[in-house]
């Protein structure tokens, strides 16, 4: 079974910065993807960024981008110019075919003024 | 388009009772999910429909059963309701032509369930 993990409960990072979440996943796939969900305090789940796993450019979405290692089996989401709307729950998540969403933990991200 | 919409958003039962939660997805999406969201499991996976049948389904008890209309809307149905059931209930849609799995899965707002 698939499993994804983010290590990082909880960041904190300053209004304007740059700030960095990890998430690593397990699969024996060679075909899947991968997304970054953000769900603020209002709890709607809001899709980030997705990567196809057979694409090697990082996809980037604005202000957000990835750093996929397929090898390495990791998914990091950087986020550039942080902004106060940026504090959220941040779940990277992971999906092969039909099968379902499979997600992490999550990490708890505050931007501070 | 009109994205993901779940009705009631918040909803206060009993044990023991029943409830139903709704789903409608974005227009033209076919492949409906559910999952639920507690503070201590995580975000947990309940079941799929897509054209009117169970795809997919998750770890759940009997008491957890789901439905989807020729419409694509989908209904899941919890019976004899115990404390535990108290979660965030999100459902999410995907485009899925033909069978096939459109990866990319759009969640509605979310329907929040107190069981006293």
């Amino acid at each position: 079974a698939q499993t994804v993990t983010q290590s990082q409960p909880e960041m904190s990072v300053q209004e304007a910065e740059t700030v960095t979440l990890s998430c690593t996943y397990d699969t024996s796939e060679n075909n899947y993807y991968l997304f970054w969900y953000k769900q603020p305090p209002s709890r709607q789940m809001i899709l980030v960024i997705r990567q196809e796993a057979y694409k090697q450019q990082n996809a980037t979405e604005n202000r957000f981008s990835v750093n996929f290692q397929k090898a390495a089996k990791s998914f990091s989401l950087k986020i550039s110019d942080s902004q106060l709307g940026d504090t959220a729950m941040y779940f990277c998540a992971f999906r092969r075919g039909n099968t379902p969403l499979v997600f992490g933990k999550g990490t708890r991200l505050s931007v501070i003024a | 388009k009109a994205g993901v919409t779940q009705t009631p958003r918040y909803l206060i039962k009993t044990r023991g009772q029943q409830v139903t939660l709704s789903c409608s997805p974005i227009s033209g999406h076919r492949s409906v999910s559910w999952y639920q969201q507690t503070p201590g499991q995580g975000l947990q996976f309940l079941f799929e429909y897509f054209s009117e049948t169970q795809r997919n389904k998750g770890n759940f008890p009997g008491r957890f059963s789901g439905r989807q209309f020729s419409n694509s809307r989908s209904e899941m149905n919890v019976s004899t309701l115990e404390l535990g059931d108290s979660a965030l209930y999100l459902c999410a849609s995907s485009f899925s032509p033909g069978g096939r799995s459109q990866e990319t899965q759009y969640f509605g707002p979310g329907t929040r369930l107190l069981v006293l």
